[in-house]
């Protein structure tokens, strides 16, 4: 059973289209987050959510909306998409401090976005 | 606020070679560390991890001790194999607010060559 999930793998689209990333975690882990990595592997946090609550947000262009339904998912929103988005992009799920854990991160496999 | 700062790569090695890959830290509070691991055209994974000053951590050949004196956590491993060819992410994660906030370093790519 896949831990943490993401679809599509890949994404490939036109500049100024809307698009969606879903994430679903089987882990009954409290917080999930976004990042994104450039292609220099350079790792960046863009939103975290703890029980279905925004937690982190960092400096991210609007566009950007990231929606949990429910405490299992976390499905990333990007409006108007810019050739900058071009990145891969991962979800990664972790157990809350309530649990006694040390915030150890299960991550996706990634969403490879192309913007053309 | 918290940074992670570890050595550029990439780190070109031979097979069976010693291999370190350097890990400095600040962080408002004390925080639990971690290496993380990415394979190519995969996610991240947890490779080892560190909770408390002096613990040492380690899987498959790699450790890491956390150094509070010295704010670091450098990986290390005694004979390195193609197979780790990969790149190395140090990572902290500190509780504010109730909540973690996870900082990652930059990543180091290792190439290891037969």
């Amino acid at each position: 059973d896949t831990a943490v999930s993401q679809t599509p793998k890949y994404l490939v689209t036109q500049m100024g289209n809307d698009k969606s990333i879903k994430c679903e975690q089987n882990l009954g882990h409290d917080t999930m987050y976004w990042y994104k990595q450039d292609s220099k592997k350079f790792l960046k946090i863009m939103f975290s959510y703890n029980n279905k609550e925004l937690i982190i947000n960092e400096t991210v262009p609007n566009r950007f909306s990231p929606k949990s339904p429910d405490k299992a998912h976390l499905n990333l929103h990007i409006n108007s998409l810019e050739l900058g988005d071009s990145a891969v992009y991962f979800c990664a799920s972790s157990q809350g401090p309530a649990a006694g854990h040390y915030n150890e991160q299960f991550f996706g496999p990634g969403t490879r976005l192309t913007v053309l | 606020g918290n940074s992670v700062t570890q050595m550029e790569g990439p780190v070109t090695l031979s097979e069976e070679a010693f291999l370190t890959i350097n890990c400095t830290y600040t962080a408002t509070g004390y925080p639990s560390l971690f290496w993380y691991v990415q394979y190519p055209g995969e996610g991240l994974q947890l490779l080892l991890k560190a909770t408390k000053a002096d613990d040492k951590g380690s899987n498959k050949g790699f450790e890491a001790t956390y150094r509070k004196e010295t704010t670091s956590f450098h990986l290390e491993k005694g004979s390195v194999q193609v197979s780790d060819s990969a790149v190395y992410f140090c990572a902290l994660s500190d509780l504010a607010g109730g909540s973690y906030i996870p900082t990652f370093g930059r990543g180091t790519s290792l190439i290891v060559h037969p």
